[in-house]
Parts: structure tokens; sequence; C-alpha cells
């Protein structure tokens, strides 16, 4: 089955990069996803890179995506106090009649120190 | 375009009694969701509809119940309100096509069962 996981809890300095990690189990991933939640907010997407594709740049953030080892990472160049949030990885699987099915892992909270 | 709207944003419950979380989406998407939120738990999913007159079960849909009479509105029921129920409550929607399936979250419902 479908199954996303992610670390839980990431400390990086105002100004340097962060990276968050996110593996995922089930190989015919249609996409994968990124999704930013501020606190006491609903998530938002960041970003999303398909599964034949190797990475996707857009601005500051990078998504690398490693398909062989199913893993998926969203680097942040020059992370700044306003980035503090909780990170969520997801993948979308195709269901019957077109359907994609979408599974999230447990969310990374980002800790940006000034 | 107000996006996803719901309603209301917190809410206390006896033990036992009932309530209706309301979400209305403007963007006539095909596809809603209802997940809930538990700390270090992720989202998990309660019940979603592909359009309306048509809903499905998620990974946890016991104690709850959703209707889809309208392609716009997608109300969560809670019948007999646990302790186990307390949480945030996020409704979501997104566009039936070929590409990603790009979710829209609302604000949230935080909801306390005392």
């Amino acid at each position: 089955g479908e199954d996303v996981e992610q670390s839980l809890f990431l400390s990086v300095r105002e100004g340097d990069s962060s990276v968050i990690n996110c593996t995922y189990t089930d190989s015919s991933s249609t996409y994968l996803y990124w999704y930013k939640q501020e606190p006491g907010a609903g998530l938002q997407l960041l970003t999303y890179i398909f599964s034949n594709m190797d990475m996707k740049q857009d601005q500051r953030l990078t998504v690398l995506l490693n398909k062989k080892d199913k893993h998926l990472s969203l680097r942040i160049a020059d992370t700044q106090t306003g980035d503090s949030a909780i990170y969520f990885c997801a993948e979308s699987i195709l269901r019957a009649g077109g359907y994609q099915k979408v599974t999230f892992g447990i969310g990374t909270k980002l800790q940006v120190i000034p | 375009n107000a996006g996803v709207t719901q309603t209301p944003k917190f809410r206390i419950l006896k033990i036992g009694q009932s309530m209706t979380l309301q979400c209305a989406q403007d963007m006539n998407h095909n596809y809603m969701y209802w997940y809930r939120q538990d700390p270090g738990m992720g989202l998990k999913l309660i019940y979603y509809s592909v359009g309306a007159g048509i809903t499905d079960k998620g990974e946890v849909p016991n104690g709850y119940n959703v209707s889809r009479s309208t392609t716009e509105d997608f109300p969560l029921r809670l019948e007999l309100a646990a302790p186990s129920q307390t949480s945030v409550y996020f409704c979501a929607s997104s566009h039936k096509g070929s590409g990603a399936n790009v979710l829209t979250f609302g604000a949230g419902s935080r909801l306390t069962v005392l």
C-alpha cells in the first residue's frame, strides 16, 4: 500500500540551506508534492514534480527525486524565519476512473533559528 | 474567489452531542475531501467525494458521515461526539484533470469534545 515517511523535526540557522527528506513505498506514484503549513492555517502547495523527472527548481526551492530509491527531497536555499512551518510530502497514485489518490506524510517541522 | 471556506473555526462539544462541519468551495472543483490532523500523526483522510452524489470512505470514516448534494458543498456530520474526535479538521478540494492532483485546503476547524 501507499506509505510516505518523513522525519519529524529539522532545525537550521537563518541563511543556511534546509533539506527535508521523504521516502515513499509505491513505485507507481504519478506525482510527488510538497505542501507547507503555517501555524493555525491549512496546507498550501509549494511545488510538485512529475514522477519521470529528476529535479525541479523554483526560485529558492529545489526538488530532487530519486525514483529508484523512492526518495524525494526539498531544498530551501537561504532559509528565512518566514520559512518556519510544517512541510508535508505527498504522493498521488492513479486509481480507477482517473482519480489520483493523494497520501500525505506526517510532516516535518522546520525551525529556523535567527 | 474565496477558495475553500470552513465553518465554524472553533467548537467545543459535549460527549454524545452532534454537529455538522460545513465546507464550501467556489472553484467548481469535482473532488472534495475531509481530513483530520492530530499532533504527530499527519493528515488522515476521513471521506472524499469525486462529484455530486458520490462519496466514499477514507482511512478513518468511523463516527462520521458526509453528503454531497451539490458541487460546492461537502458537510461533515458527527453524530455522537466522542473525545477521540477532538482534532483539527480540514476540508480540501481539487480539480479533476489529467495532470497533478493539487489540493486546495480550507483554514481548518478545531473541534474539542469534552
